[in-house]
């Protein structure tokens, strides 16, 4: 069984200040995790994934990852906000069921920018 | 262009009506699937399929039918549309889903409204 936490509904910050948004994951198989992000009226892009090789992953648009194990957490970051940066982000575990991974997305983190 | 295509992107109908929500992809992609997404619940996968004639349940199959009589097409069939199916849906589409590093490309969405 798999599943994903992401720790905040919400997360506001002023433009040029860092962003830190935090996902959780339970899997009983190494997992893959990926973030998503959605801007207001368009489908889901990737931002970046981890897939067992290293451990901090850089994403698109300044964004990184670090994947935990002992924490079992994959938070996304980036040093400095930028306003076009607001939109929605969805942390997603894969891990194997049966042979098949079947993805498992958490309920998403709203960024809001602040000018 | 790489890309999934789902028409229509807004739809209302009213309860009862019979209605179909194309997906199309070009990538060649045997997986494909289906999720609504809903405030505060994030993503939900409906139905997917891993091949041609191969589909099978997600977390909220009730109330909806899909088909996969081509590689390329993924079509999202209701029945008989009620108010709880007002929802945003997307579509995606991966080369396969075996392969934990398998990324997931999504439509544009789809906003139903059942009245």
């Amino acid at each position: 069984a798999q599943s994903v936490t992401q720790l905040d509904s919400h997360v506001s910050v002023s433009e040029g200040t860092p962003v830190l948004l935090r996902c959780n994951y339970s899997s009983s198989y190494s997992p893959s995790l990926f973030w998503y992000v959605q801007h207001p009226n368009k489908g889901l892009q990737l931002l970046l994934k981890y897939t067992s090789a290293a451990t901090l992953v850089k994403g698109i648009n300044g964004f990184e990852a670090e994947f935990k194990k002992s924490e079992t957490s994959f938070h996304l970051t980036k040093p400095s906000a930028h306003m076009s940066d607001a939109a929605e982000y969805f942390c997603v575990v894969r891990t194997s069921s049966g042979g098949s991974y079947i993805p498992t997305f958490g309920r998403g983190t709203s960024l809001i920018v602040h000018p | 262009e790489a890309q999934v295509t789902q028409n229509p992107r807004y739809l209302i109908t009213v309860t009862g009506k019979k209605l179909t929500v194309t997906c199309s992809q070009n990538m060649n992609h045997e997986y494909m699937s289906w999720y609504r997404q809903d405030p505060g619940l994030g993503l939900r996968q409906i139905y997917y399929s891993m091949n041609v004639e191969v589909t099978d349940k997600g977390d909220v199959p009730e109330g909806y039918k899909v088909s996969r009589k081509e590689k390329r097409n993924f079509p999202l069939i209701l029945e008989s549309p009620s108010p709880n199916q007002t929802s945003l849906y997307f579509c995606a589409s991966s080369l396969s889903l075996q392969g934990l590093n398998t990324e997931a490309f999504f439509g544009q969405g789809t906003r139903l409204t059942v009245v």
